[in-house]
């Protein structure tokens, strides 16, 4: 019962390096999101996906991209971090093919960038 | 737009009964209600679908008022296992299954 996976779970980031954080789902799940928390701020949706090959942009998605390239993978990008991209990152995966389902969260990902 | 929950935070003693609100300015299909434990991830509680259904989880409980958007989470006899971070997750038509998160109410319950 793995569910949803992220990787790594802990990174840290010198200013401008470039890195992806993968998450993984074996529920056959066709919706996931991508979600940044910050302390006060609750959890703000920075890209999201609706299937295999989609992908659409949340409420935070500056200076972040994704890609979808296999139904259970979901990937995040970030091209050149910088200070204010640290935080944590969640990953959740959704069924949407029967009504009213929740999302399920990864464990997340503790990303510091100095 | 980011719901509004109240209080920010409220600390109980064992026993103890508390209410979360959830307010949205703009008309809702669904409301989500998630806990998170400090250093973990967030985990499902119960989903409230507009129409003023209540559900129950154990001794936690929730209700949606369409006309006022708004979602209420009811712990009643309060345990030591209810702290966390508690998280609504606004939904509204036509968005699939997206949502929109308050900014989290800190629960503590003391012995």
């Amino acid at each position: 019962n793995a569910g949803v996976t992220q990787t790594p779970k802990f990174r840290v980031l010198k200013t401008g390096q470039s890195m992806t954080l993968l998450c993984a789902q074996d529920m056959n799940h066709e919706y996931m999101y991508w979600y940044r928390q910050d302390p006060g701020m609750g959890l703000r949706l920075i890209h999201y996906s609706v299937g295999e090959g989609t992908t659409a942009k949340g409420e935070v998605p500056d200076g972040y991209n994704v890609s979808r390239l296999k139904k259970q993978n979901f990937l995040l990008g970030l091209e050149s971090a910088a200070p204010s991209q640290t935080s944590v990152y969640f990953c959740a995966s959704q069924l949407i093919s029967r009504e009213n389902q929740p999302q399920h969260f990864g464990d997340g990902t503790r990303l510091s960038i100095l | 737009q980011q719901p509004v929950q109240s209080p920010q935070a409220v600390i109980l003693r064992e026993g103890e009964d508390a209410v979360i609100n959830c307010s949205s300015s703009k008309a809702l299909y669904s409301v989500h209600w998630y806990r998170q434990k400090h250093g973990e991830a967030p985990v499902f509680l119960m989903i409230l679908l507009k129409g003023g259904e209540q559900k129950g989880h154990e001794k936690i409980s929730a209700s949606f008022n369409e006309k006022k958007q708004q979602s209420s989470l009811y712990l009643t006899a309060s345990q030591l296992s209810y702290s966390g971070t508690y998280f609504c997750g606004t939904e509204r038509a036509n968005q699939g299954g997206k949502l929109i998160f308050g900014q989290g109410t800190e629960l503590s319950v003391k012995p």
